[in-house]
């Protein structure tokens, strides 16, 4: 089965720092990844996909993530924090065909942005 | 386009009775979703429903179950709560095309006491 890890369930950062959030997953076939975050009391948000198409893929407020192949990972940035940006970030993959478009996710990680 | 709308917002149950939750998939998609998140646990999967059918389910009992009716809307029910049903319960719905995001909605507190 695949699986995803976080590392690190707690991240603090400053306003206009740089923003990097681990992922690695494991797959047994190309996998498709996927970025999410959560605000309080509210559901889950995409942020960015990958698929294949291109290592590093942009997505929303500014975020990126690049697939690394031979590292397994799939790590989030952004080059400067923003205090909207405090909020809890999870990592996502794909499940195989049998499982439809079934996510897998990460342990998550919560962000929390310092002025 | 609207959302995934999910109904109540927030459900207050004692153990042993049960709880129905509610969700509306983005118009023209026809696979549901849900998940559990509880405190401490993460995002866990529950069940998949794709044209009326439940497709794959996760590791729970069960007392966890549901349906998607015609118009792909869908049901979660929870017989004879435990107080550890206490989460939060996310629904989301995707396109049939392969790999496509899940979109979700803003949850179901549900709390048993």
């Amino acid at each position: 089965a695949q699986s995803v890890t976080q590392l690190g369930s707690h991240v603090s950062v400053s306003e206009g720092a740089l923003v990097l959030l681990r992922c690695n997953y494991s797959s047994s076939v190309p996998p498709y990844l996927f970025w999410y975050v959560q605000y309080p009391n509210q559901g889950l948000q995409l942020l960015l996909k990958y698929t294949s198409a291109a290592t590093l893929v942009k997505g929303i407020n500014g975020f990126e993530a690049e697939f690394k192949k031979s590292e397994t990972s799939f790590h989030l940035t952004k080059p400067s924090a923003h205090m909207s940006d405090a909020a809890e970030y999870f990592c996502a993959v794909s499940e195989a065909k049998a499982a439809g478009n079934k996510l897998t996710f990460g342990g998550g990680t919560r962000v929390l942005v310092k002025p | 386009e609207a959302g995934v709308t999910q109904s109540p917002t927030h459900l207050i149950k004692t153990r042993g009775q049960q709880a129905t939750l509610r969700c509306s998939p983005i118009s023209g998609h026809t696979s549901v979703y849900w998940y559990q998140q509880a405190l401490g646990l993460g995002l866990q999967f529950l069940l998949w429903y794709d044209e009326g059918e439940e497709r794959n389910r996760g590791n729970f009992p069960p007392r966890f179950s549901g349906r998607q009716f015609p118009n792909y809307s869908s049901e979660l029910n929870v017989n004879a709560l435990e107080l550890e049903d206490s989460a939060l319960y996310l629904c989301a719905s995707s396109s049939e095309r392969l790999n496509s995001p899940l979109h979700f909605g803003n949850g179901t507190r549900l709390t048993v006491t």
